[in-house]
């Protein structure tokens, strides 16, 4: 069973390009939750997706990003118009639950 | 919500000493997990522990949630158990894990 998947790992974007950043949950797992760790600091939860529906947003910001996981294909996390604040490594994490969570490699966005 | 809070902040070991990381969180738990973040930024699920004690070769856990605090064992340690240990919680039907903000192990050779 393979784990999460991330894609890409490194992404490079140019001040109000858009960054699409893409998860794949483990198999079996119907639940993805995305994560932000900015430089220096801790994890913060962005937001809970299950297929087709947005669970809680609570942590994303009210501007600029968007998150979906549909029916078929890959979580994604899209944010439009990046600032060199964007700049962190972006965890996904998914669930067969919502209980115990598994976190993928991350994708590290670096904004000039 | 529910806050966690981890100490210490910084630990520094000769390879071969055993440690204790701790993780308090402010409220009654549903899930709680401990992490190792890596050199290369990769984050390691270690434990998934709401209550009770777990054990998986030189590390174990133990959850008392009466008590609301979560306790993180290593043992002999080795250069490759540096890097970042993170405790997270969540508590209600919220789902979304709150991070505390690490402690920082290096163990020297």
């Amino acid at each position: 069973n393979a784990g999460v998947m991330q894609n890409p790992r490194h992404l490079v974007r140019r001040r109000g390009q858009e960054a699409r950043l893409r998860c794949s949950p483990m198999k079996g797992h119907s639940h993805v939750y995305w994560y932000r760790q900015l430089p220096e600091e801790g994890l913060k939860f962005m937001v809970y997706l299950q297929k087709e529906n947005i669970i809680d947003e609570s942590g994303m910001p009210k501007e600029r990003f968007s998150a979906e996981f549909p029916k078929e294909g890959p979580s994604i996390l899209r944010i439009q118009q990046v600032v060199r604040g964007d700049s962190a490594a972006y965890f996904c994490a998914s669930s067969p639950d919502s209980y115990e969570q598994f976190f993928g490699p991350g994708t590290r966005l670096t904004v000039l | 919500g529910i806050q966690v809070e981890q100490s210490p902040p910084d630990l520094i070991l000769q390879e071969g000493a055993n440690s204790t990381l701790r993780c308090n969180f402010s409220d009654s738990v549903n899930n709680l997990q401990w992490f190792h973040q890596n050199p290369w930024g990769q984050l390691i699920n270690l434990f998934y522990i709401p209550s009770g004690t777990k054990q998986n070769g030189r590390l174990s856990a133990t959850t008392v949630a009466t008590e609301r605090y979560s306790l993180l064992y290593i043992s002999s340690s080795q250069t490759t158990d540096s890097g970042v240990y993170f405790c997270a919680a969540w508590s209600g039907n919220t789902g979304k894990l709150i991070f505390g903000q690490g402690t920082t192990l290096q163990v020297k050779p």
